[in-house]
């Protein structure tokens, strides 16, 4: 079975620091990962995904994400926080050998930048 | 991209009613439907997948009877809370997946709805 783990619950940053939000994943065969965010009383809205390629990929709003197979872990990552960034962050895994091909999702980062 | 919409975006009933909420893919057909529950500060726990005109596939634990799941079209899925009670409380939200010829092959997600009951 495919698992996500966001070993952090809560990331607090300070407005224009660097933040990264981690996530390592367990998946039988290569991976499709996924990064979302949430708003309060919101649904998810994608952010990036790695499929094949390039390790580090560039998603929206100046987010990245590198995924590192030897470590199982794809952290997001932005060079400068925003106040409008703090929001839950998940992080999901899709197996290419999943016959349901379903997402599973991490429980969660609550990232909070401070101005 | 994608959009999927959900209605309603909350609603609060009383306890012993039935509530039915739509999930609707707008510009694009969605073969497979997929309804989850989340708890307040919690992930997304998937509920069931709806394949269109076939029956869902409930994960363990969820009740079949009391969350009934409609996929009638390709761009429509019901999930209709039976006999709701308190503990039911949430925040419901579905996905859509693209079909599988797409490249895209993405699943988007509604907005969610707030179900409270009393």
């Amino acid at each position: 079975a495919q698992s996500v783990a966001q070993p952090e619950d809560q990331v607090n940053v300070a407005e224009g620091n660097p933040l990264t939000v981690k996530c390592t994943y367990s998946v039988s065969g290569n991976p499709y990962l996924f990064w979302y965010v949430q708003y309060p009383n919101r649904g998810l809205q994608f952010l990036l995904k790695y499929i094949t390629g390039d390790n580090l990929v560039k998603g929206s709003y100046g987010f990245e994400a590198e995924f590192n197979k030897s470590q199982t872990s794809f952290h997001l990552k932005k060079p400068s926080a925003l106040v409008s960034d703090s929001a839950l962050y998940f992080c999901a895994v899709r197996g290419v050998n999943n016959a349901g091909n379903m997402l599973t999702f991490g429980g969660g980062t609550r990232l909070m930048v401070k101005p | 991209g994608a959009v999927v919409s959900q209605h309603p975006s909350w609603v609060i009933c009383k306890s012993g009613t039935s509530v039915k909420i739509e999930c609707r893919s707008l510009d694009f057909q969605a073969t497979t439907m997929f309804w989850y529950r989340q708890f307040p500060k919690q992930s997304l726990m998937l509920m069931a997948t709806s394949n269109e005109g076939s029956k869902a596939t409930y994960e363990q634990g969820v009740e079949k009877d009391k969350f009934l799941i409609n996929h009638a079209s390709l761009t429509l899925s019901t999930l209709t809370v039976t006999s709701a009670h308190p503990e039911d409380s949430s925040f419901y939200i579905c996905s859509a997946r693209t079909p599988p010829f797409l490249a895209a092959y993405e699943q988007y997600f509604g907005p969610g709805t707030r179900l409270t009951v009393t």
